[in-house]
């Protein structure tokens, strides 16, 4: 069962584009929303998280926007660059007895062409 | 601070093997995990611990074992290999009242 569904699985765009990740949840007791960033041969990268009382977060070129109805959030990138080249992972979790465990995305591979 | 440290980078077994994957971490994190990550299925969990002498399950948990006997050391035993847990490892902590997890270099297995 795959409680969290990420898109696409592959993106390529010109440097200074806006890639755009897009990723859908099922289960509505999830409460925390990171996305993660893994270059090849390294571990995911906590990147930028937000919790579902927000609808946009900002953290430097990286946004997250999330819409708590239609239980989907995605990651923006501005202004894009050839080092954001790298898999991207969105993930959930919920709090309480589940104890925070986090059930990931598919991952998205992004290219940044110069 | 070292942070969360895998041990070995690479392996190599035969079917039917075992071993012991390494992780440990330096920064007195109570709850700890053990992701393995396969393409296109992103990562998934197979056991995690909330402190030492403490341990449950994830997502996929058949054919490991985990053990937390200290708050620093968190190691992933395989009692039989098999080809379909050719996969990279990871291992994770998290700070204590805070939600990210914070993942090791890994470890890649090839079991043959």
């Amino acid at each position: 069962q795959q409680q969290v569904k990420q898109s696409p699985q592959s993106l390529i765009v010109q440097k200074g584009g806006i890639p755009i990740i897009n990723c859908a949840y099922e289960n509505t007791a999830f409460d925390y929303f990171p996305w993660y960033q893994q270059f090849p041969g390294k571990g995911p990268a906590l990147l930028i998280a937000i919790r579902p009382d927000v609808s946009e977060k900002k953290e430097g070129r990286f946004t997250i926007s999330f819409n708590k109805s239609a239980k989907q959030f995605s990651l923006h990138i501005m202004d894009s660059q050839p080092g954001d080249s790298a898999t991207y992972f969105c993930a959930a979790s919920a709090g309480g007895t589940s104890y925070g465990k986090l059930t990931f995305g598919q991952g998205t591979i992004l290219t940044v062409h110069p | 601070n070292a942070g969360v440290t895998q041990t070995p980078k690479f392996q190599v077994l035969k079917t039917g093997q075992s071993m012991t994957l390494q992780c440990a971490q330096d920064m007195n994190h109570e709850y700890m995990s053990w992701y393995r990550q396969d393409p296109g299925m992103g990562l998934r969990l197979i056991h995690y611990s909330v402190g030492a002498g403490i341990t449950d399950q994830g997502e996929v948990p058949n054919g490991y074992n985990v053990s937390r006997s200290t708050t620093e050391d968190f190691p992933l035993r395989l009692l039989s290999a098999a080809p379909s847990q050719t996969s990279v490892y990871f291992c994770a902590s998290r700070p204590p009242g805070q939600r990210g997890q914070y993942f090791g270099p890994g470890t890649r297995l090839l079991v043959l």
